[in-house]
């Protein structure tokens, strides 16, 4: 069965410091890899995405990402945080089973202080 | 703003009813995903359509039914509402069933169930 393990349910971290978000993920397919933050009050949107190619990827707001096949993880990253990155992150693997279909983590609770 | 329009925004119903949840999807995108999200059971995909037919299916009860209909919105029917069905739910669409594109979310549809 395909499952996505995001292994912090809560990270708190102070402003400027760098921070780590990891996931693991199990499927017996070939998935494509994604993160989403949710803000409070809102609807996920997109972080960054891995389809294929370079496993280091950049998305936004000065997030990127790091595809490791062998370990099956999907780990993100920022040097500097700020406190407007406090949020809930998700980690999410879009696989075929018949038709597509993305199966999120649980989450990670970001909290920034100052 | 991701385009992606969702009513009822709050809904208070009793056990044992009936509510349909509506989502306008983006101008132009053909899937449509339903996503429960709840604090014990995180973000759970229910079901996928495309171009009016389902796709694929996730966690979804029997009590529970969706439908896309040709002008591409759609709806999610919840019976036999149960305390547990208290959620938000989310519709999230994207360009194509393909798995690779972005889901963009709406800001979700919160059920209470009394």
């Amino acid at each position: 069965a395909q499952s996505v393990t995001q292994l912090d349910s809560q990270v708190p971290v102070f402003e400027e410091a760098p921070v780590e978000l990891r996931c693991n993920y199990s499927s017996s397919v070939s998935v494509y890899l994604f993160w989403y933050v949710q803000y409070p009050n809102q609807g996920l949107q997109l972080l960054l995405k891995y389809l294929s190619g370079s496993t280091l990827v950049k998305g936004i707001n000065g997030f990127e990402a790091e595809f490791n096949k062998s370990q099956t993880s999907f780990h993100l990253r920022k040097p500097s945080v700020h406190i407007s990155d406090t949020a809930e992150y998700f980690c999410a693997v879009s696989l075929y089973t018949g038709g597509f279909k993305t199966i999120f983590g649980a989450g990670t609770r970001l909290f920034v202080k100052a | 703003d991701s385009g992606v329009t969702q009513t009822p925004k709050h809904l208070i119903t009793a056990t044992g009813q009936r509510v349909t949840l509506r989502c306008s999807p983006r101008s132009g995108d053909l899937s449509v995903y339903w996503y429960q999200q709840s604090l014990d059971q995180g973000l759970q995909f229910l079901i996928h359509y495309y171009n009016g037919e389902e796709r694929a299916k996730g966690n979804i009860l029997e009590r529970f039914s969706a439908q896309q209909f040709p002008d591409l919105h759609s709806e999610l029917n919840l019976s036999s509402l149960e305390l547990g069905d208290s959620a938000l739910y989310f519709c999230a669409s994207s360009q194509t069933g393909q798995g690779a594109g972005e889901l963009f979310f709406g800001e979700g549809s919160r059920l209470t169930v009394l």
